[in-house]
């Protein structure tokens, strides 16, 4: 059971480049999330999306866009990258809040320098 | 608005010793709590959850947390401290209705033999 996957799980950037980090569950779950981590500071919310079709921003989502066109996939795109966004990215799922306790499941992550 | 505070950025205990991590949350409705462990170079896994059920919560790998809410504390503790434990655990709470957590910036618990 795969769960929740993430590529590439390592990448490094130069200043402006763009790329897209790669998300996908099969556990059939509607809420999907990305989340930055940075050293002493927890993760941060950068967008999240409640069904197919429907994307919302979180607490940090400058620099970043997202699409959700299936239930399966949920990627993040960096536009024009700059070194602020090295970070530990994490992509997460979850079942409808009515139906669950609020329990986020994680991908392993995908970690990214800009130089 | 919900927010969790770790107390400690960094515990270091001696194997087989008590393990205690703080952590004090604010919400303006009755929370869910969450404890989730991190492993070097891997992924957050839940440890254990108080979801308005009992206020003692056991969760995998020996650990358990208490709510209480007259101190809004739901604080991780292990008996007795394994090598296998040292990793970064952080604290969570229910965010709203899109469902997100809001997470503590985390403690890194070390052990030493």
């Amino acid at each position: 059971n795969a769960g929740v996957t993430q590529t590439p799980k390592f990448r490094i950037l130069k200043i402006g480049q763009s790329m897209t980090l790669q998300c996908a569950q099969d556990m059939n779950h509607n809420y999907m999330y990305w989340y930055r981590q940075d050293p002493g500071m927890g993760l941060k919310l950068i967008y999240y999306s409640v069904g197919a079709g429907i994307t919302d921003k979180g607490e940090v989502p400058n620099g970043y866009n997202v699409s959700r066109s299936t239930t399966e996939d949920f990627p993040l795109r960096l536009e024009l990258a700059a070194p602020s966004q090295t970070s530990v990215y994490f992509c997460a799922s979850s079942p409808p809040w009515g139906r669950n306790t609020g329990e986020l499941f994680f991908g392993e992550g995908s970690r990214l320098t800009v130089l | 608005a919900q927010s969790v505070t770790q107390l400690g950025s960094h515990v270091s205990v001696s194997e087989g010793a008590l393990v205690l991590l703080r952590c004090n949350y604010s919400s303006s409705v009755p929370p869910y709590l969450f404890w989730y462990v991190q492993y070097p170079n891997q992924g957050l896994q839940l440890l254990l959850k108080y979801t308005s059920a009992a206020t003692l919560v056991k969760g995998i790998n020996g650990f358990e947390a208490e709510f209480k809410k007259s101190e809004t504390s739901f604080h991780l503790t292990k008996p007795s401290a394994h090598m296998s434990d040292a990793a970064e655990y952080f604290c969570a709470v229910s965010g709203g209705s899109q469902g997100n957590l809001i997470f503590g910036k985390g403690t890194k618990l070390s052990v030493k033999p």
